[in-house]
């Protein structure tokens, strides 16, 4: 069964924090990649990797740092936590093309 | 600029009803479309999927329909279930060198009452 984790569900960070969202997926999928959700603007894409060390900008990259060092984990740093950032993040995988796989997501809230 | 949009933010229907997600796009390079439902605090699920070389698709009581002419997709459920109730998102990706992203609406909010 294809499975995506991320490595919590919950949290909570003060302004100026560096945060780490870290995602492992055990499908050996090419692509990978890091949303958010915010109520009334659906999902936009911040970083996607379609293979280790690379790594493109999504729609919404500022603020946003990320990492694929081996094929099946991509983390999303946030270099300085804001509250603008508080938000619904959700990483997905998939294969060259198509079905994405979705982890459970991360309600992070910076205070 | 928004390339794909889902004009209504809620559906209410009653269970037993037909529910109709309307989604509309604008890139004419989007040649796969998808739908996933989305319950609150979890990640979204994939749900039913067309290529632009087929009209419909169906899977148990979901159907996709596409027209291509309109730039417009559905999603029918049928009969409607109060377990259905969720967000759903319609998303569409293209041919070219992303072609592995995909680009979603801004989702559609459907309620099922008992």
């Amino acid at each position: 069964d294809v499975k995506v984790t991320q490595s919590s569900r919950y949290l909570v960070k003060r302004t100026g924090e560096k945060v780490f969202l870290e995602c492992v997926q055990d499908m050996d999928h090419e692509n990978m990649f890091w949303y958010r959700q915010d109520p009334g603007l659906g999902l936009r894409l911040i970083y996607f990797s379609y293979d280790v060390k690379m790594k493109e900008k999504g729609d919404i990259p500022e603020g946003y740092s990320v990492s694929r060092e081996k094929k099946e984990r991509f983390s999303l740093i946030l270099e300085s936590a804001s509250t603008n950032q508080t938000s619904m993040y959700l990483c997905a995988s998939s294969l060259r093309t198509g079905k994405q796989y979705f982890g459970p997501g991360t309600r992070l809230t910076v205070l | 600029d928004q390339q794909v949009k889902q004009n209504s933010p809620s559906l209410s229907v009653q269970e037993g009803r037909i529910s109709i997600l309307n989604c509309d796009y604008t890139n004419s390079m989007f040649d796969y479309f998808l739908w996933y439902k989305k319950y609150p605090a979890e990640g979204p699920t994939f749900l039913i999927s067309i290529s632009s070389i087929k009209d419909k698709n169906e899977d148990g009581r979901f159907t996709v329909f596409l027209n291509k002419s309109a730039k417009h997709l559905s999603l029918h459920i049928v009969p409607s279930q109060p377990g259905d109730s969720a967000v759903y998102f319609c998303a569409a990706s293209g041919s070219g060198g992303s072609n592995y992203k995909l680009t979603f609406g801004k989702g559609t909010l459907l309620t099922v009452n008992p």
